[in-house]
């Protein structure tokens, strides 16, 4: 079974200082992972997926993350917080078969103060 | 990309009713898609997998009687929330995986449901 864990609930940075959310994973295969960004009422938007090529992934809005195999994590990083960048993120991931299902972690709360 | 919307947005409804809330894949073919509930600042709980031309699968727990799944194209999938109750109140979400190369699924903007 795949899970991942994304540590504390809520993160607070002031506008322009990095961003850093983490997430880990646990997986018995190789897994796709993803970050989503959940901004309030609204569905989900993809910031970026891992999907076995290059393992330091840039996505919208300045944010990348990088997959590290040997510590199974796929931390979500940005140099510089905005203001706009408040709002839930999500990590989740799946295997790689076609239309898996998605496991989500239980989301991290972002708030940016001026 | 890809697009996939929810209707309707929000609904309030009675508790004893029914209520059916559709997703629809706009500009691509979905043969599977998935249902979501998210209770306030929680996650996303995977409700089913809804299967064109097939039973959908629920997950453990899940009340296949109460939340009744069909998927009659390939571009729409209802939930129906039958007999609703105030703890059925909740946030529902349905996605789709994109086709082609694009590896990623698709989220609808969600919906409301609130039970009187």
């Amino acid at each position: 079974a795949q899970s991942v864990t994304q540590l504390g609930s809520h993160v607070s940075v002031s506008e322009g200082a990095l961003v850093l959310l983490r997430c880990n994973y646990s997986s018995s295969v190789p897994p796709y992972l993803f970050w989503y960004v959940q901004y309030p009422n609204q569905g989900l938007q993809l910031l970026l997926k891992y999907t076995s090529a290059a393992t330091l992934v840039k996505g919208i809005n300045g944010f990348e993350a990088e997959f590290k195999k040997s510590e199974t994590s796929f931390h979500l990083t940005k140099p510089s917080a905005h203001m706009s960048d408040a709002a839930e993120y999500f990590c989740a991931v799946s295997d790689t078969g076609a239309n898996s299902k998605l496991t989500f972690g239980k989301g991290i709360t972002l708030s940016v103060r001026p | 990309g890809a697009v996939v919307s929810q209707h309707p947005s929000w609904v309030i409804c009675k508790s004893g009713t029914s209520v059916k809330i559709e997703c629809r894949s706009l500009d691509f073919q979905a043969t599977t898609m998935f249902w979501y509930r998210q209770f306030p600042k929680q996650s996303l709980m995977l409700m089913a997998t809804s299967n064109e031309g097939s039973k959908a699968t629920y997950e453990q727990g899940v009340e296949k009687d109460k939340f009744l799944i069909n998927h009659a194209s390939l571009t729409l999938s209802t939930l129906t929330v039958t007999s609703a109750h105030p703890e059925d109140s909740s946030f529902y979400i349905c996605s789709a995986w994109g086709q082609g190369v694009s590896y990623e699924q698709y989220f609808g903007p969600g919906t409301r449901l609130t039970v009187t």
